[in-house]
């Protein structure tokens, strides 16, 4: 099983609300990982967690808050968002050790900002 | 510099066609991996295929194959007899082996298979 999940499916929030994004995986994987894609453009790695520690921001504003509260979960906490926050945001997840493994994306949250 | 070139930006074939999608690379590393990922409209990254820089051997997957050379820098993929279902924007990516998990992506190239 190769399975990510990722919910909600579909987000619209104000630039005042809070909200947060789940993601699951029950692969084994120890590393997980946050990305935003814009339209027409690769993915942008925001975050990864190896081994529930947080082994990468890339200098992402502070109005995105990521958790990993176990080896299968990875929440990402929204506040205070701007339009131009408006992406899809896609979770991923590796193996991870000596070798470098490939991710496995969940199927990603639609957010508009509004 | 480490950098992942997809020159073509948008493919239109008729469906059975061969198609090729180009994927040129660069990094001063001597141990990396290439990485091919599906895009659908659905928005899911789909993984196809990992190549560790040590292994230029060809790879066939059904209607899939992957063509590597080191000499040129290049790891394209060839669809055989298209079918609509293919239609998607496709991610060639590299990592270097001490990348820290990062993904250097390439900028995609959008597929349009038309029946």
């Amino acid at each position: 099983d190769t399975e990510v999940t990722q919910t909600p499916k579909h987000l619209v929030m104000g630039m005042t609300n809070k909200k947060s994004l789940k993601c699951e995986q029950h692969m084994g994987h120890r590393a997980m990982y946050w990305y935003k894609q814009k339209a027409k453009k690769p993915p942008e790695l925001m975050f990864v967690y190896s081994y529930e520690k947080l082994s990468i921001n890339e200098s992402v504003p502070s109005r995105f808050s990521p958790e990993c509260p176990n080896s299968s979960l990875l929440n990402l906490h929204l506040h205070a968002l701007q339009p131009e926050d408006s992406a899809l945001y896609l979770c991923a997840s590796s193996f991870t050790g000596t070798e470098t493994y490939e991710q496995y994306f969940g199927p990603g949250t639609r957010l508009t900002v509004t | 510099a480490q950098k992942v070139t997809q020159a073509q930006t948008e493919i239109s074939v008729v469906e059975k066609e061969d198609v090729t999608l180009d994927c040129v690379y660069e990094t001063r590393d001597t141990t990396y991996y290439l990485f091919w990922y599906k895009q659908p409209p659905s928005g899911e990254l789909v993984f196809l295929i990992r190549r560790n820089s040590f292994d230029e051997q060809n790879e066939i997957s059904g209607r899939y194959s992957w063509n590597f050379q080191k000499s040129t820098s290049s790891f394209n993929f060839t669809i055989t007899a298209s079918q609509v279902v293919d239609s998607a924007v496709y991610f060639c990516a590299l990592t270097p082996m001490d990348s820290n998990y990062q993904l250097i992506w390439g900028a995609g190239t959008k597929l349009i298979i038309k029946p």
